[in-house]
C-alpha cells in the first residue's frame, strides 16, 4: 500500500537552528515529491517538487533533497516566520494522479 | 497569473441543512482537488475532477458531492451537515495531464462552521 510518513511530527527550534524534516515513502513508481508549507488556517504553499533521486531544489533558507525512499526539507539559520506546518505530498505511477499526503510537520522558531 | 479562488471565505451553518462551496482554478488548469481539513487531521482527500468527469474519490459518505464545468470552475455540495463537518475546505488545482507529476495550488479555503 502506498504511503508517506513525516517525521518529527512537531519540532521546536532556536532561530539560527538548522535542522532537517523528513518525508519517507512507499510508492510504486514515483512520479514526483511534493513539498509545502501552510500557516494556520490557510491553503498550504507550495515550495519544491523533485521527480528522481539525488535530485536537490533550493529556495531560501530552505533545501529538499530525495533519496529513492525519503526526502529531506533541511532548513539553514531559520526565522520565526519559517514556523508554519510543513506538509510532504507523493504522486505514484499507479495512484491515477492523486497525491498521498503525510501528516506534516510543524515548525515553530523561538527568537 | 491569478491563483485559485474560494467563495464563500467563511459560512456558517446550521446541522441538518446543505451547503454549495465554489472553485476557479487557476487558468489553464483542468484537474482540480478537494480536500477536508480539521483540527489535528492531516489533509483529507474528498474527490477530484478533471474535465469535467471525477477521477478520483476519498473514503467520505454520499453526503459529500461535486462537480467541475466545462471552464474547468468546481463546486461541492454537502447535504444533511453534521457537526462533524465543521471544518476547513480547501480547493486545489493542477494541469492534471499525464506524465510527470504535476504540484497542486491551493486556494484560501472556505472555513465552514456547523451549530
Amino acid at each position: 500500500e502506498d504511503q508517506v510518513t513525516q517525521s518529527p511530527e512537531a519540532l521546536r527550534l532556536q532561530e539560527g537552528e538548522s535542522s532537517s524534516l523528513n518525508c519517507s515513502y512507499t510508492v510504486s513508481g514515483l512520479r514526483g515529491l511534493f513539498w509545502y508549507r501552510q500557516d494556520p488556517g490557510k491553503g498550504p504553499e507550495f515550495l519544491f517538487t523533485l521527480y528522481s533521486a539525488g535530485e536537490e531544489k533550493e529556495k531560501e533558507r530552505l533545501k529538499a533533497t530525495l533519496t529513492k525512499k525519503e526526502s529531506f526539507l533541511h532548513i539553514t539559520a531559520p526565522k520565526p516566520e519559517d514556523s508554519a506546518t510543513y506538509l510532504c505530498a507523493v504522486q505514484a505511477g499507479d495512484s491515477n494522479y492523486q497525491l498521498i499526503w503525510g501528516a506534516g510537520t510543524k515548525l515553530i522558531i523561538k527568537p | 497569473k491569478a491563483g485559485v479562488t474560494q467563495t464563500p471565505r467563511y459560512l456558517i451553518k446550521t446541522r441538518g441543512q446543505q451547503v454549495t462551496l465554489s472553485c476557479s482554478p487557476i487558468s489553464g488548469h483542468r484537474s482540480v482537488s478537494w480536500y477536508q481539513q480539521t483540527p489535528g487531521q492531516g489533509l483529507q482527500f474528498l474527490f477530484e475532477y478533471f474535465s469535467e468527469t471525477q477521477r478520483n474519490k476519498g473514503n467520505f459518505p454520499g453526503r459529500f458531492s461535486g462537480r467541475q464545468f466545462s471552464n474547468s470552475r468546481s463546486e461541492m455540495n454537502v447535504s444533511t451537515l453534521e457537526l462533524g463537518d465543521s471544518a476547513l475546505y480547501l480547493c486545489a488545482s493542477s494541469l492534471g495531464t499525464s506524465g510527470r507529476g504535476h504540484e497542486q495550488y491551493f486556494g484560501p479555503g472556505t472555513r465552514l462552521t456547523v451549530t
